[in-house]
Parts: structure tokens; sequence; C-alpha cells
């Protein structure tokens, strides 16, 4: 079945404590992408990828990290959380179309607390 | 600076009536736009696209439009259905490739 898997689902944490969450597809896409939801701001875009090795920052990257030492997989790392992390986080992946990423694949979301 | 907005909040439509869901811009950079549907607890959803060379991409009950010298597009749903309601994402991206979205449209359809 073709989908976006993340890891944890669910997770509390407290302010400073490293963290990783995992996000792999299973669809040989190029493009892949970590956005964050928040109550009155929609979806913001943290981190995209648009092949191996190659990043760049969206529009609410600071704070965070991201690798894409593989095709599939496009982990997102805080390094020190803080309690404005506390978020609902999607990863997502997306075929490229000539120059324009095409229709995303959501995973099924992160749900982070930072105490 | 907001550069998607979705200045509706909600929207209520009575089942089986047009539900309209719009989408301001404000970079004209941006040539492709996409709309999502998300239901709580999933992820969202792609439900129809629209790259800027035109005005209009059908696809089921679903046409978007896209009206480039006024920098809005909408969504419209015939005939609206129960299973509709959900937040409608609106998003935009340039060659860039940052995704732009919205702040969502919740849509209730009614009985």
């Amino acid at each position: 079945e073709a989908q976006v898997t993340q890891n944890p689902r669910y997770l509390i944490t407290v302010t400073g404590k490293k963290l990783t969450v995992t996000c792999s597809q299973n669809m040989n896409h190029e493009y892949m992408s970590w956005y964050r939801q928040d109550p009155g701001l929609g979806l913001r875009q943290i981190y995209y990828s648009m092949n191996v090795e190659v990043t760049d920052k969206g529009d609410v990257p600071e704070g965070y990290k991201v690798s894409r030492k593989e095709k599939r997989n496009f982990p997102l790392i805080l390094e020190s959380p803080s309690p404005n992390q506390t978020s609902l986080y999607f990863c997502a992946s997306s075929p490229m179309t000539g120059l324009v990423a095409d229709e995303q694949f959501f995973g099924p979301g992160t749900r982070l607390t930072v105490l | 600076d907001q550069q998607v907005k979705q200045n509706s909040p909600s929207l209520s439509v009575q089942e089986g009536r047009i539900s309209i869901l719009n989408c301001d811009y404000t970079n004209s950079m941006f040539d492709y736009f996409l709309w999502y549907k998300k239901y709580p607890a999933e992820g969202p959803t792609f439900l129809i696209s629209i790259s800027s060379i035109k005005d209009k991409n059908e696809d089921g009950r679903f046409t978007v439009f896209l009206n480039k010298s006024a920098k809005h597009l909408s969504l419209h749903i015939v005939p609206s259905q129960p299973g509709d309601s959900a937040v409608y994402f609106c998003a935009a991206s340039a060659t860039d490739d940052k995704i732009i979205f919205g702040k969502g449209t919740r849509l209730h359809i009614l009985p």
C-alpha cells in the first residue's frame, strides 16, 4: 500500500530534550516536506527536500533540522525543543512533475507536546 | 505577511447545493495551486489542482477556477454531500517549490 508513515504518532517531552520524528514513504517520491499545524494558523511548511542531500527552509524552519540521506526517509530533528514547538506535525511526499512539486501525500500526523 | 488567504474560517451549506470556497493570494510568482481536504485526526488529502496557464479544472463534483488578474481562486463542490464536511486548505507554489498553505475553511454540510 502506498503510504507515508510517521513515528511516533504522539509524543510528550520536556524542554531541551532532543527528539527525532521519523518519516518514510514507499512511493519513490523525490519531494518530501514537513509541516506544522496550529490553531488559527493552518499548515506552515518547516523544511522541504527536492531530492537526496537537497534540503531547503520553508516558512518556519527555526528550531528544526532535517536530513535526506535516502530517498524514502526525511526525519525531523528538534535539537532543543521548546514549548512553542508544541504542535501537530505532518510529513508529506510528492512526485515532481517537471519543475513543480505535484500533489502531496500526507502522513497521519505526530502530535508533539513540549512541557 | 500572509501570501495565501482564506478569509472565511467556516461555511455552512445545505446538502445538495453548491459549496464555494475562496482563496486569495498576493505573490504573482505562484504558478501552481492545489486544494486539500482534511478530516479530524487525519492528514490532508489532495483534491484538485490547477496550473497558472489554465483558468479552470474540473474533476467530478469538484471544479477549481483561477482568476490570475484578481489573484483569486475558488473551489466549487456540486452537489454538496455530507462527506464533504471537512476543513479545506488552499495551497500555492512557485518554481522554488516552497509551498504556502492558507489557514483553511471549515465546511459544514447541513442535512
